[in-house]
């Protein structure tokens, strides 16, 4: 069943600063994540992927954490800009069939 | 490179009716996905596809839900017969493999009145 989670419902942050989405998972053998980006009346839109044998992927702007340790993922957004406002999820291949199962999201509000 | 397409973008239909939507993955994309999201929750897994085949299917209600990808490549699901509680978003999904990252489509908006 669904194994991914989220710790913040939502987050408001101004424009130009940082923000930092979290999620936890509960499959340990998961070795693949990807985050999402979800706007309202679209499909889920693909921002950055790692892998287990990962700890840290940058991309434009934005940067994924992994700790296996403590099964956390997180979403970092360098000078978060009012297109960031979205719905953020993040998302979990697990299982022999590599089901990609989903999280209940993070609702994120940039103010100008 | 065109994504996944999907049709129709919405749709409104009476309780007890059937529905279809249509599904065209991305060019050369092996695995297919059906989610349901429901307005303020994350997607849900309906099916999984390894081209013509399943591979996962078990959070489908088979009673009323059904789904196909006939030569590999396009995929409907239909919903017969459609209850209230099927009101949602209806995501495909396309990834090159399993395992690989999955691309999304607009949805299909379904209002079951």
């Amino acid at each position: 069943g669904e194994s991914v989670g989220l710790h913040l419902p939502t987050l408001s942050v101004q424009e130009g600063d940082n923000s930092i989405i979290n999620c936890a998972y509960s499959n340990s053998a998961s070795d693949y994540f990807i985050w999402y980006k979800q706007e309202s009346g679209k499909g889920p839109q693909f921002i950055i992927d790692i892998r287990s044998n990962m700890d840290k992927r940058q991309g434009q702007r934005v940067t994924v954490l992994l700790n296996k340790t403590v099964k956390h993922l997180s979403l970092q957004i360098a000078a978060t800009q009012p297109g960031d406002s979205a719905v953020y999820f993040c998302a979990e291949f697990w299982g022999s069939n590599y089901k990609l199962t989903f999280g209940k999201g993070t609702l994120l509000t940039v103010n100008p | 490179e065109a994504g996944v397409a999907q049709s129709p973008r919405y749709k409104i239909i009476e309780k007890r009716q059937s529905v279809a939507f249509w599904c065209n993955p991305i060019s050369g994309h092996a695995t297919l996905y059906w989610y349901q999201q429901i307005l303020g929750q994350g997607p849900k897994l309906l099916i999984q596809f390894q081209n013509n085949g399943v591979v996962d299917d078990s959070q489908l209600p088979k009673d009323r839900f059904s789904a196909e990808r006939l030569k590999g490549v396009d995929s409907t699901l239909k919903i017969q017969p459609a209850k209230l509680e099927d009101s949602a978003v209806y995501l495909c999904a396309s990834g090159g493999s399993m395992n690989t990252e999955a691309f999304f489509g607009q949805g299909t908006r379904l209002t079951v009145v």
